[in-house]
């Protein structure tokens, strides 16, 4: 079954320090993984998605990720936090078996950025 | 165009109730789509249509759930006699989906706000 999970709830980080946030997969088939985050009282927003090719993906509000397969991890990185950054945090794998569409999401992290 | 539109966005009911949410995607997004998430959880799939054929249900989607797009823009959850375990955040997306999008996996489903239900 494909899956993602998101081993730590909270991270807690410094404005300006670098964050990570982890996520690992586990599919059958190529991976098509996502990244969403959700402000409160917001809807989820798209950040980022790896498909194929380069590793190292950019997305929005400059934060990237990267792809490892070795390791089955997509972490979520920014070199420089921001207390604006600090939300709830998705990453989510695509499940386009037979007929089916559906994002399948890990259980979120949520991202403390502190001043 | 102003993103997905979910009405109303909280609603409280009693036990026993119907309730209904209605869902407005991007005008020219051919998939909708409907997850629930409760607290301290991930959305979680619940159906999806491409446009009026609704294409999969969960097993999370009881008979006291449906879900109708009927002329393939705007959508309806209804949910009846609504129990305790039923409230969440009901969240509907859509998505411009093509038969290369989903070889590829490429396209992105986009959020409304969601609408809360809490039911007492």
């Amino acid at each position: 079954a494909q899956s993602v999970a998101q081993p730590e709830d909270q991270v807690n980080v410094a404005e300006g320090n670098p964050l990570t946030v982890k996520c690992t997969y586990s599919v059958s088939g190529n991976p098509y993984l996502f990244w969403y985050v959700q402000y409160p009282n917001r809807g989820l927003q798209f950040l980022l998605k790896y498909i194929t090719g380069d590793n190292l993906v950019k997305g929005s509000y400059g934060f990237e990720a990267e792809f490892n397969k070795s390791q089955t991890s997509f972490h979520l990185k920014k070199p420089s936090a921001l207390v604006s950054d600090s939300a709830l945090y998705f990453c989510a794998v695509r499940d386009l078996r037979g007929d089916t569409d559906k994002l399948i999401f890990g259980t979120g992290t949520r991202l403390q950025v502190f001043p | 165009d102003t993103g997905v539109s979910q009405n109303p966005r909280h609603k409280i009911t009693k036990r026993g109730q119907n309730v209904t949410f209605r869902c407005d995607p991007i005008s020219e997004h051919n998939r909708l789509y409907w997850y629930r998430q409760t607290l301290g959880q991930g959305p979680e799939f619940l159906t999806y249509f491409q446009n009026e054929a609704q294409l999969e249900k969960s097993r999370l989607l009881s008979d006291r759930f449906s879900a109708e797009r009927p002329k393939g823009s705007f959508s309806t959850l209804e949910i009846q006699r609504t129990e305790q375990g039923d409230s969440a955040m009901y969240l509907c997306a859509s998505s411009l989906a093509s038969r290369l999008a989903d070889i590829s996996g490429a396209n992105v489903l986009t959020f409304g706000a969601g609408s809360r239900l809490t039911v007492l």
